[in-house]
């Protein structure tokens, strides 16, 4: 079955600190990662997936197929970043998409 | 461009009176639609989704339904609401293949 876990509820940094949000996934093939923000008073979004290998926002994440992991990591976190954070994956040609828990981030000043 | 709205944003309901949530895209077509509950500490479980008008899947047994008598839009109801349908509900919708675009989501107290 798709299952995706996020260990941490809750994970807070000082500004300027590296900051990794763990993800891992069950998943008997190839996925497609994403990783969704929710801002305070925001709807959710799109931050980034595994497919475009963008930096958004400052924000990376490598798809480890071996370690079925999807870490979403920055170098230097800002206080803006501060929010809720959720990793989803989707089967290539299928229509759910399944969430972890979400972790709520807190960069303290 | 494209974009979804939901309604009511909020809603306070009686236990046993019914329910209906409303979702509805505008400036894209046949998309795939979805209801999400989003609860603190569980994540976004899924509901319901729809390919198509009239083509419904359900993914949890519970007490809400879920209809799409349009291309663009989607409905969640309950004929009767119980306490634990509290929460707070996302629509949201995507392309073949796509990211999921959401809602503002409506906030549902049954009391």
């Amino acid at each position: 079955a798709q299952r995706v876990t996020q260990p941490e509820k809750l994970l807070s940094v000082f500004k300027g600190a590296p900051v990794e949000l763990k993800c891992n996934y069950s998943y008997s093939g190839s996925p497609e990662l994403f990783w969704y923000v929710q801002y305070s008073r925001q709807r959710l979004q799109l931050l980034l997936r595994h497919i475009s290998r963008e930096s958004i926002k400052g924000f990376t994440a490598d798809l480890n197929k071996g370690e079925t992991s999807f870490h979403l990591k920055k170098p230097f976190a800002q206080e803006e970043d501060s929010a809720m954070y959720y990793c989803a994956l989707r089967h290539p040609y299928g229509q759910n998409f399944v969430f972890g828990p979400g972790t709520r981030l807190s960069v303290l000043p | 461009s494209q974009t979804i709205h939901q309604w009511p944003a909020t809603l306070v309901q009686p236990v046993g009176s019914p329910l209906s949530l409303e979702c509805t895209v505008e400036g894209t077509s046949n998309p795939n639609l979805y209801w999400y509950r989003q609860a603190a500490g569980r994540g976004l479980q899924l509901l319901f989704y729809s390919v198509g008008i009239g083509q419904i899947s359900s993914e949890v047994p519970q007490n809400l339904s879920a209809s799409r008598p349009q291309d663009r839009q989607f409905i969640l109801s309950s004929k009767k609401l119980l306490l634990s349908d509290s929460g707070f509900y996302l629509c949201a919708w995507s392309r073949r293949p796509g990211e999921l675009f959401f809602g503002e989501g409506s906030r549902l107290t049954v009391l």
